[in-house]
């Protein structure tokens, strides 16, 4: 466990279906990412949470749409999906957005395939 | 437009041979460099972060070196188990990290 907890770990649903990722941790980090794995790319930056305001949106379609309801929680709900949007999606936090990645944490990632 | 390049995209070494790999990065005003490990099905693991041109840091046989250009991880003498996927990342004025594609490194006992 690296601290941050992400559910579910896999996920296969429909191009119709609503479906959410969960993200928590309980490090005292105020800022929370989003980001997309995808094979042979890069790391994609999807969204950016400081202190629960919502301060990046990286040109990410609208059937993704994050929620932080508070500092320890991040969603990502997910409608009508692509089956391009199949990928690893990967929760994060560092103490805050100024510090960048130092010491952040990672997830374990989910697991999604979108039929 | 910041950019992160990594190079080579994979290594494969023999146990106790020692390599380099290199993170070539363009970001304007860069705050920090960060290095990760990420092994398969995990979710990527903080190594180093590297403020400054001439920067060092060390951690067990892994060492990371910062120029005004480009940064190294040297591993000395690697084992098995350093067998994962490097991940280099580097932030700027805008504090959002742009990462590279990764480096996979296999270390044969």
């Amino acid at each position: 466990e690296t601290g941050v907890t992400q559910t579910p770990r896999h996920l296969v649903m429909g191009m119709t279906n609503k479906k959410s990722l969960k993200c928590e941790q309980h490090l005292g980090h105020n800022a929370m990412y989003w980001y997309k794995q995808s094979a042979k790319k890069p790391l994609e930056l999807m969204f950016v949470y400081n202190f629960k305001e919502q301060t990046e949106n990286n040109s990410v379609p609208s059937r993704f749409s994050p929620e932080c309801p508070n500092s320890s929680h991040l969603f990502l709900h997910l409608h009508t999906l692509q089956p391009e949007d199949s990928a690893l999606y990967l929760c994060a936090s560092s103490q805050d957005l100024w510090r960048g990645l130092d010491e952040a944490f990672f997830g374990q990632g989910t697991r999604l395939t979108v039929v | 437009e910041d950019q992160v390049t990594q190079s080579p995209e994979a290594l494969r070494l023999q146990e106790g041979e020692s390599s380099s790999l290199n993170c070539s990065y363009t970001v304007s005003g860069l705050r920090g460099l960060f290095w990760y490990r990420q092994d398969p099905g995990k979710g990527p693991e903080f190594l180093f972060t590297l403020y400054s041109a001439g920067e060092e840091k060390e951690k067990e046989r892994l060492k990371a070196t910062l120029t005004k250009k480009e940064s190294f991880l040297h591993i000395t003498a690697p084992k098995p188990e350093d067998s994962a996927t490097y991940l280099c990342a580097a932030s700027g004025g805008s504090y959002i990290p742009t990462f590279g594609r990764g480096t996979s490194l296999i270390v044969h006992p």
